[in-house]
């Protein structure tokens, strides 16, 4: 069956530290994949694509990697932030639709 | 950056009864918009595709009858749940696609809109 898998875990970090996220899947060959943020009672908040030829994408302090054959996904927020605080989704295409992930929660302290 | 909204944002309403959820796109046209559901510590969970002009496409298991969704314009979807029981107790996300600009692929969220069925 599909699945994506992210960290059910929080993962709590220091401020100023580099928080890694991992989104794992099975069953999948998507042409893209995308991480969002979301924090509590919102709808997600769209930051990252990146394309399945390419390796890695940058954005300001965010970074995502992209390995086809690991069928996996690293999303990386560097210099934390306590406002970097929320629930990162990762979403895979599925031809015109998205497939998301639970969602890995992250907490930054000052 | 473009803008999606919902309403309402919160609704309480009794069993049995129906409740409409408006999606509006503000600043862009979207063809095609997307009907979310979300229960609390799960992933977002697909309901349907709503095609402006055209019915919708539903996911697998998710009954049509019970959440009728209509398309009307290019910047308006809405869904409607109806009959509905304290089961659908959910919070809702729309999303859409600005397909004239930028990337294709983006999907715009709306808010959500927290559903409560006593």
């Amino acid at each position: 069956s599909q699945k994506i898998e992210q960290n059910s875990e929080a993962l709590n970090i220091q401020e100023g530290k580099t928080a890694t996220l991992t989104c794992n899947y099975t069953n999948y060959s998507p042409a893209y994949l995308q991480w969002y943020r979301q924090d509590p009672g919102r709808g997600p908040v769209f930051l990252l694509l990146i394309r399945e030829n390419e390796k890695e994408k940058r954005k300001e302090r965010l970074k995502v990697t992209f390995d086809t054959t690991l069928k996996q996904s690293l999303f990386h927020i560097t210099a934390s932030q306590p406002a970097d605080s929320a629930t990162y989704l990762c979403a895979l295409d599925r031809g015109n639709r998205l497939a998301f992930g639970k969602g890995n929660q992250v907490v930054v302290i000052p | 950056g473009a803008v999606v909204s919902q309403h309402p944002s919160r609704v309480i309403c009794k069993s049995g009864t129906s409740v409409k959820i408006e999606c509006r796109s503000l600043d862009f046209q979207a063809t095609t918009m997307f009907w979310y559901r979300q229960f609390p510590k799960q992933s977002l969970m697909l309901m349907a595709t709503s095609n402006e002009g055209s019915k919708a496409t539903y996911e697998q298991g998710v009954e049509k009858d019970k959440f009728l969704i209509n398309h009307a314009s290019l910047t308006l979807s809405t869904l409607t749940v109806t009959s509905a029981h304290p089961e659908d107790s959910s919070f809702y996300i729309c999303s859409a696609r600005d397909q004239t600009s930028g990337s294709p692929y983006e999907q715009y969220f709306g808010p959500g809109t927290r559903l409560t069925v006593t």
